[in-house]
C-alpha cells in the first residue's frame, strides 16, 4: 500500500527553523516528484513547494521563496522541507503529496498520494 | 503568484449541472494548458478528479469535464449528486516550476 508519513511539526516561535520530513513507502519513491502542499484549518490549499525525481527542478511559492528548502533522498526514501525565519502565518498543517510521475511533464505534478499531514504553530 | 479566483460557493439539485470558474492571468492559467482540479472532503485527502484541463484519471465519472478559455478554467458537474457535495479547488502551473491553487469552492446539493 503506497502511503506517506510527515512528521517534525509543532510549536516554533517567529523567526526561528523548522524541518519536516516525509517518509514515503509502498511505491518507487525515485520515480516521482513530490510537493508540499499546506493548509490553515478551515482555509484553503497552498502549494509550497515540488521537486523533481532527481531534485533537478524545484520550485517555491512566493511566500517561502528564500525562507524553505525542499530537499529529497531517494537511498531513503524520504522528503523534507527546511522551513528558516518561520512568520506566524506559515501556521498551517503540512501535507507531503506524491507527483503522478518524474516531473518531465507538468501533468507530472498533480498529486494523486497525500499523508495525513504534519502541524506547524508559529507562535511567541 | 496570487491564488486562483474560484466562487465561493455554488448549488444545485439532484440532476442539474453545475460549474465552477477558475479565474487566474496570462501568467498562470493563461499561458499553460495546466489546470487541474482536485475535489475535496473535509478530513480526508484531496483527490484528483481532472488534470491537463479536460482529461480525467481513471475511475472518476464522466459527470465532472474541464475547460479553459483564455484565463479562466471551468470545472463543470452534470447529473449532480449528493455524494458531490464536497469543497473544489483548481491548481495551474506558473512558470518555473510554481504552482498555484484557487481559493476553493464549496459545491452543496440542494
Amino acid at each position: 500500500e503506497e502511503q506517506l508519513e510527515e512528521s517534525g511539526g509543532g510549536l516554533v516561535q517567529p523567526g526561528r527553523s523548522l524541518r519536516l520530513s516525509c517518509a514515503a513507502s509502498g511505491f518507487t519513491f525515485d520515480d516521482y516528484a513530490m510537493n508540499w502542499v499546506r493548509q490553515v484549518p478551515g482555509k484553503g490549499l497552498e502549494w509550497v513547494s515540488g521537486i523533481s525525481w532527481n531534485s533537478g527542478n524545484k520550485g517555491y511559492a512566493e511566500t517561502v521563496k528564500g525562507r524553505f528548502t525542499i530537499s529529497r533522498d531517494n537511498a531513503a526514501k524520504s522528503l523534507s522541507l527546511q522551513m528558516s525565519s518561520v512568520r506566524p502565518e506559515d501556521t498551517a498543517l503540512y501535507y507531503c503529496t506524491k507527483g503522478r510521475g518524474g516531473g518531465d511533464r507538468l501533468r507530472d505534478w498533480n498529486s494523486d498520494l497525500w499523508g495525513r499531514g504534519t502541524l506547524v504553530i508559529v507562535s511567541s | 503568484q496570487s491564488a486562483l479566483t474560484q466562487p465561493r460557493s455554488v448549488s444545485g439539485s439532484p440532476g442539474q449541472s453545475v460549474t465552477i470558474s477558475c479565474t487566474g492571468t496570462s501568467s498562470d492559467v493563461g499561458d499553460y494548458n495546466s489546470v487541474s482540479w482536485y475535489q475535496h472532503f473535509p478530513g480526508k485527502a484531496p483527490k484528483l478528479i481532472i488534470y491537463a484541463v479536460s482529461d480525467r484519471p481513471s475511475g472518476v465519472p464522466d459527470r465532472f469535464s474541464g475547460s479553459k478559455s483564455g484565463n479562466t478554467a471551468s470545472l463543470a458537474i452534470s447529473g449532480l449528486q449528493a455524494e458531490d457535495e464536497a469543497d473544489y479547488y483548481c491548481f495551474s502551473y506558473a512558470g518555473s516550476y510554481t504552482f498555484v491553487f484557487g481559493t476553493g469552492t464549496k459545491v452543496t446539493v440542494l
